[in-house]
């Protein structure tokens, strides 16, 4: 599976937009882009996935470039307890082993 | 739709002693994933299993750990001998028949202290 590269950190105020970036220069054609995150210790959540479109589901909207080698994933309006780490993670169709890397850090604050 | 579910939530061992990690899959999912996560690590894959097949240990350490998905009940990864160094949070997620997207659900982990 292609690997992913992520800023550590980032910070957003509360009520505004986060726009976190991944870069897979290396994806292949049958490879997914998918976006996890961990709060505090809990279970990975999965939030969403794509494979060349644009995303949108109740959580968060993904944005694909025409190249698929780079993405960014929007939490339209960061509260509080979207404090999380985000995980950009290329999946290949095959079964799905998730490889994690080590994401990025985000803080909302007040 | 009741989510993955795990027990114990948190296990206390002494070394030496056998710890039994329960995972019980979503429902209509037939597929289970067990990852690690030591303190201040990312998560790591462990295995993959269906029911009655282990398709993928590549993760496992070679000894003392073992995972098993029965045709009935839930999966069950089995630590023997425990050590301090197997300290760690362990999820365990679940994923519906594979169809080309395969979308893994975790569950809420379950906290292994070694003492």
């Amino acid at each position: 599976d292609a690997k992913t590269t992520q800023p550590p950190s980032m910070d957003c105020a509360e009520g505004r937009a986060a726009n976190l970036p991944c870069n897979h220069s290396t994806i292949s054609g049958n490879e997914y882009v998918y976006w996890y995150r961990q709060i505090h210790s809990q279970g990975p959540q999965y939030i969403i996935h794509g494979l060349k479109n644009n995303e949108t589901n109740e959580m968060a909207s993904l944005i694909i470039t025409e190249d698929r080698k780079s993405s960014t994933l929007i939490l339209p309006h960061a509260t509080l307890r979207d404090t999380a780490v985000y995980y950009c993670i290329v999946v290949a169709d095959s079964w799905g082993k998730l490889q994690f890397g080590a994401g990025t850090q985000v803080v909302v604050t007040p | 739709n009741a989510g993955v579910m795990q027990n114990p939530r948190h296990l206390v061992r002494r070394r030496g002693q056998e710890a039994r990690l329960r995972c019980s899959p979503m429902k209509g999912h037939s597929h289970v994933y067990w990852y690690r996560q030591l303190p201040e690590e990312g998560l790591k894959f462990m295995v993959y299993l269906q029911k009655e097949n282990i398709i993928d240990e590549s993760g496992m350490p070679k000894e003392r750990f073992s995972a098993e998905f029965p045709k009935e009940g839930p999966s069950i990864l089995r630590i023997q001998q425990v050590v301090r160094g197997d300290s760690a949070a362990y999820f365990c997620a679940s994923s519906p028949i594979h169809q080309g997207e395969i979308t893994q659900y975790f569950g809420p982990g379950t906290r292994l202290l070694v003492l």
